[in-house]
């Protein structure tokens, strides 16, 4: 099955500086590829996706990039603020269902 | 729409006690499916269904069942609960399996067993 590997696990920056998460994924099946942003007690919210035929996309602050020979994908944050702190996990979609990442805990500093 | 509701938010159980997490969608959406989050390996999947009727294993299905009776309803189903079980799990549906539509998360529900 589909196996992703998402690092760092925990990123801290201050705020105004720019982020990034990476994520690998295994299956060359999988075609969808998209972000979520966990806050503490919530379930986690779609932030930005990409489909494989794109290889990039931006919505104002937050864009992702994917490399489908490498088979990986990332999350670009930039101008960070105290409120992008959250929990962020990729997911790629394979033959059956979405594949999570295990997460990387992002600290914005003031 | 309410979107995704999960009943209860938080359940303390005794190791072999039974119980049923609830899910339902108000958005006709054709494919449920329900996750466990634990410390430091996101979400994983345990059962998925792609319509009434249809359920299929995930990648942790073991002590977990499920149906799908109705397009809104798909309730998880601990048989014995074991430690083990113990964690956050999340309920989620989209439009439909294939063609990257978006999945929307219910707000979980905090499973305790001792």
């Amino acid at each position: 099955g589909e196996n992703v590997e998402q690092h760092p696990s925990t990123l801290s920056v201050q705020e105004g500086d720019s982020a990034v998460i990476k994520c690998t994924y295994s299956d060359s099946a999988s075609n969808y590829f998209p972000w979520y942003k966990q806050e503490l007690g919530k379930g986690p919210q779609l932030i930005i996706d990409i489909r494989s035929n794109v290889g990039e996309k931006k919505d104002q602050r937050i864009a992702v990039t994917l490399n489908k020979t490498a088979k990986h994908f990332s999350l670009h944050i930039t101008e960070t603020q105290p409120e992008d702190s959250a929990v962020y996990f990729c997911a790629a979609r394979g033959r059956r269902a979405l594949t999570f990442g295990s997460g990387t805990r992002l600290q914005v500093q003031p | 729409n309410a979107g995704v509701t999960q009943t209860p938010k938080f359940q303390v159980l005794k190791t072999g006690q039974s119980m049923t997490l609830q899910c339902a969608q108000d958005m006709n959406h054709e494919y449920m499916s329900w996750y466990r989050q634990d410390p430091g390996m996101g979400l994983r999947l345990i059962h998925y269904s792609v319509g009434a009727g249809i359920t299929d294993q995930g990648e942790v299905p073991n002590g977990y069942n499920v149906s799908r009776s109705t397009t809104e309803d798909f309730p998880l189903r601990l048989l014995s609960a074991a430690p083990s079980q113990t964690s956050v799990y999340f309920c989620a549906s989209s439009y439909s399996a294939g063609g990257g539509y978006e999945q929307y998360f219910g707000p979980g529900t905090r499973l305790t067993v001792t």
